[in-house]
């Protein structure tokens, strides 16, 4: 059983430049959440992808998108970065759509805007 | 909004010791009551979860108790050792609602 996987794991970009972030689910998920993590927080709801479609969204703006492939795979992209956008971004799979089961975490990637 | 409340924020115990962590939350729908375990430079890991038909679950030497009444559940950890130092995280939620994560208890275990 493979694991979720996340790249890269460390990226450092500048303010207004635009970033993509991917992530391969546990084999046998179809639902990829991704999160948004500041130091010393909890992680932040950005939004879930099921089947390829957006299945919930939680208050981040619009420059915050995201895709998923027929694979499962996924794509979190940001644009226009901000400085407060440095964070690390945790994908999460899960093997339904409902939300009252077990996430499955990558390791995250590291983003740092300058 | 919905609302989920961890505390303490920090805990230090002795080796040895028992830890209780503690997640409040306010949505009614909320049916799945799961604890994660974050180490550095990694992602939250689950640990041990329960649903809202049962009180009480354990695993070896973790434990999570539901008060549902009450609207809070409890992360127990006995004979605590080094390895349990970590950032635990509650996430309670619902089939539709949205998932939110407390805000974390860093967890200390003194030699």
């Amino acid at each position: 059983e493979t694991g979720v996987t996340q790249s890269p794991t460390h990226l450092i970009k500048t303010r207004g430049q635009q970033v993509t972030l991917r992530c391969s689910s546990q084999s046998g998920h179809n639902t990829v959440s991704w999160y948004q993590q500041a130091l010393g927080q909890g992680p932040q709801f950005i939004f879930q992808y099921y089947r390829e479609e957006e299945n919930g969204r939680g208050n981040f703006p619009p420059r915050f998108s995201g895709l998923q492939f027929p694979n499962y795979s996924s794509e979190l992209n940001v644009n226009a970065l901000e400085l407060d956008d440095s964070a690390l971004y945790l994908c999460a799979s899960s093997p339904g759509q409902a939300n009252n089961s077990p996430l499955h975490f990558g390791n995250g990637t590291r983003l740092t805007v300058t | 909004g919905e609302n989920v409340e961890q505390h303490p924020s920090t805990l230090s115990v002795q080796e040895g010791d028992s830890a209780v962590i503690k997640c409040t939350y306010s949505d009614s729908a909320s049916n799945y009551f799961p604890w994660y375990k974050q180490e550095l430079g990694k992602g939250p890991q689950l640990i041990i979860d329960i649903r809202s038909n049962v009180g009480e679950k354990k695993d070896q030497r973790i434990a999570v108790t539901l008060n549902k009444t009450a609207k809070h559940f409890s992360l127990h950890i006995t004979e605590t050792q080094p390895e349990d130092s970590a950032v635990y995280f509650c996430a309670p939620a619902g089939s539709a609602s949205k998932i939110i994560f407390g805000s974390g208890t860093r967890l200390s275990i003194r030699p």
